[in-house]
């Protein structure tokens, strides 16, 4: 079985600071790793994924992730967030064995401040 | 390339009614899936397709939920009755492969009264 949590349910921050969106995962299967957004009142956009390879892990808008095995651990970090960078981010991470079932965290709002 | 439509997106009815969402994937796209979002959480996978097939429905509640995928493109989810414990937000997301990103659609915003 696995589980993820985001240990922030809220985040607020000023603009132009630096960001950290925490993710812990338990899985007794290796896994994939992804990190969404989602907007108000919209779907959710994949922000950027781990699948196998280097540990650090760029995406769009700015974002990057760090795949940490030894401790479970998949951080979302932004060096300067702007003021459209508030939104809802979710964690999520799939097996890559056998159902391939994704479990989502319960998300981190994440407000940017003027 | 478009992306996953969903209709529509926003859809108020009385209990005990019926309710059905509409979903068209990604073109190419073999895996779709519905997903219930309650607020202040995420996602929670509701069934998967491969095509027209249903590999995973472990936690749809099949009393009152069904779902069909008929020619493996279009999928349509429905609740009948509708209960007030099913307001929340319905996703559909599709993927090229079971082990790929998904890509989901803006979401149908149901509200049971």
């Amino acid at each position: 079985a696995q589980s993820v949590t985001q240990l922030d349910s809220q985040v607020p921050v000023f603009e132009e600071a630096p960001v950290e969106l925490r993710c812990n995962y338990s899985s007794s299967v290796s896994v994939y790793l992804f990190w969404y957004v989602q907007y108000p009142n919209q779907g959710l956009q994949l922000l950027l994924k781990y699948l196998s390879g280097s540990t650090l892990v760029k995406g769009i808008n700015g974002f990057e992730a760090e795949f940490n095995k030894s401790q479970t651990s998949f951080h979302l970090r932004k060096p300067s967030v702007h003021i459209s960078d508030t939104a809802e981010y979710f964690c999520a991470v799939r097996s890559n064995t056998g159902g391939f079932k994704t479990i989502f965290g319960a998300g981190t709002r994440l407000f940017v401040k003027a | 390339e478009a992306g996953v439509v969903q209709s529509p997106r926003y859809k108020i009815i009385e209990k005990k009614q019926p309710v059905a969402f509409w979903c068209n994937p990604i073109s190419g796209h073999n895996t779709l899936y519905w997903y219930l979002q309650n607020l202040g959480q995420g996602p929670e996978l509701l069934i998967r397709y491969e095509n027209e097939e249903a590999v995973d429905d472990s936690q749809l509640p099949k009393d009152r939920f069904s779902a069909e995928r008929l020619k493996g493109v279009d999928s349509t989810l429905k609740i009948q009755p509708a209960e007030l414990g099913d307001s929340a937000v319905y996703l559909c997301a599709s993927s090229s492969q079971v082990n790929t990103e998904a890509f989901f659609g803006q979401g149908t915003r149901l509200t049971v009264v």
